[in-house]
């Protein structure tokens, strides 16, 4: 199963794109990544997910590299609201259609005023 | 689209009694949901793993006879902490993913429990 590593926090100023990188040098040709963010006391809020191209959505934009061992999720214009713990997760494949994901401690992203 | 609800929000219970939390798909079917457990500053962690019709798969150090879990339906499953304690004080949030391979979770908005 491969693994990620990501920076305990960062900063960011409101407005400004916050850049969230991630490392998953292990990981396998059938694995995709995932971002996810948890806001204190909610349920993490799916953000973003790619396999090798670079994605973009309402949310975000990530960045993988070409080789695949790392990857960057974008917030374009960061608010406030943005302020949360990141988590980029290596979905593992387990048996038939199942999937589980499993979550590292993350990056909090702190966005200032 | 994908929606997943908890019941409740948050629960206080007393030492030794069993409390039941509701994890449901709104808007679409899920074969499988997953139970997670999270405790102050500290990462999810996965408990089990429910499948609807057949018995949950639990993570290794989960205690299946406390917390039971049951799906039966494609929008319902269940997890019941038995006999609580106040150790199992915890942030208890549920995953399903829509689609055939579920491919993207999404998460309930978690239960938080408190055992006195």
């Amino acid at each position: 199963d491969a693994k990620t590593t990501q920076p305990t926090s960062m900063d960011c100023a409101e407005g400004r794109a916050a850049n969230l990188p991630c490392n998953h040098s292990t990981i396998s040709g059938n694995e995709y990544v995932y971002w996810y963010r948890q806001i204190h006391s909610q349920g993490p809020q799916y953000i973003i997910h790619g396999l090798k191209n670079n994605e973009t959505n309402e949310m975000a934009s990530l960045i993988i590299t070409e080789d695949r061992k790392s990857s960057t999720l974008i917030l374009p214009h960061a608010t406030l609201r943005d302020t949360a713990v990141y988590y980029c997760i290596v979905r593992i494949r387990r048996g038939g259609s199942n999937y589980k994901l499993t979550f590292g401690k993350g990056t909090l992203l702190t966005v200032n005023p | 689209g994908a929606v997943v609800s908890q019941h409740p929000s948050w629960v206080i219970c007393k030492s030794g009694t069993s409390v039941k939390i509701e994890c449901r798909s709104l808007d679409f079917q899920a074969t499988t949901m997953f139970w997670y457990r999270q405790f102050p500053k500290q990462s999810l962690m996965l408990m089990a793993t429910s499948n609807e019709g057949s018995k949950a798969t639990y993570e290794q150090g989960v205690e299946k006879d406390k917390f039971l879990i049951n799906h039966a339906s494609l929008t319902l499953s269940t997890l019941t902490v038995t006999s609580a304690h106040p150790e199992d004080s915890s942030f208890y949030i549920c995953s399903a993913g829509p689609g055939r391979n579920q491919e993207t979770q999404y998460f309930g908005p978690g239960t938080r429990l408190l055992v006195l």
